[in-house]
């Protein structure tokens, strides 16, 4: 079974400063991996996801992540954040099974971003 | 273009009251269909998933149900309504292996 750990459950960092939230998961196949971000009482949406190839991916909006395989990690970074950053992120591994893909999510990590 | 609509967004319900949620796609058909609780603190926890109409497989044992009458529509209910159930509720579909989900805006659910 799949499962993800996501080390810190608060990370606050001052406006402009780099920040690192941390990703590890499990799985005995092969997997798919993405970040989500939830801004308050808001649904998830799709920050960044890795599916093969290059192991460095990149959001839009200035995020990235890279995949490594050997440390089963997964981990998000910036490198100078904004008080619209502010939000909870989340891990996802995936797996498809009997007919569909799953999702497990790690318990998110909330970023504060401040001035 | 897909869009996924939930609602209502925020529900207060009497403990032993029924449920309804109601969450429909558009733009797309046969989309695999998720319901997903977000409670404070435990991260996402999946409830049900649906292949197609009619199919529902529940990954833990709980007291709400969820049907698939129609291939775009899911809905989560429940008969009698506990504490416990409190929560924000997250709607999903994929139409893939590898495209992740796309959510819905949710529902926050709070049982009094």
């Amino acid at each position: 079974a799949q499962s993800v750990t996501q080390l810190d459950s608060q990370v606050p960092v001052f406006e402009e400063a780099p920040v690192e939230l941390r990703c590890n998961y499990s799985s005995s196949v092969s997997v798919y991996l993405f970040w989500y971000v939830q801004y308050p009482n808001q649904g998830l949406q799709l920050l960044l996801k890795y599916l093969s190839g290059s192991t460095l991916v990149e959001s839009i909006n200035g995020f990235e992540a890279e995949f490594n395989k050997s440390q089963t990690s997964f981990h998000l970074r910036k490198p100078s954040v904004h008080i619209s950053d502010t939000a909870e992120y989340f891990c996802a591994v995936s797996a498809y099974q009997g007919g569909s893909e799953k999702l497990v999510f790690g318990k998110g990590t909330k970023l504060t971003v401040n001035p | 273009s897909q869009t996924i609509h939930q609602w209502p967004a925020t529900l207060v319900q009497p403990v032993g009251s029924p449920l309804s949620l109601e969450c429909t796609v558009e733009g797309t058909s046969n989309p695999n269909l998720y319901w997903y609780r977000q409670a404070a603190g435990r991260g996402l926890q999946l409830l049900f998933y649906s292949v197609g109409i009619g199919q529902i497989s529940s990954e833990v044992p709980q007291n709400l149900s969820a049907s698939r009458p129609q291939d775009r529509q899911f809905i989560l209910s429940s008969k009698k309504l506990l504490l416990s159930d409190s929560g924000f509720y997250l709607c999903a579909w994929t139409t893939g292996e590898g495209y992740g989900y796309t959510f819905g805006s949710g529902t926050r659910l709070t049982v009094v």
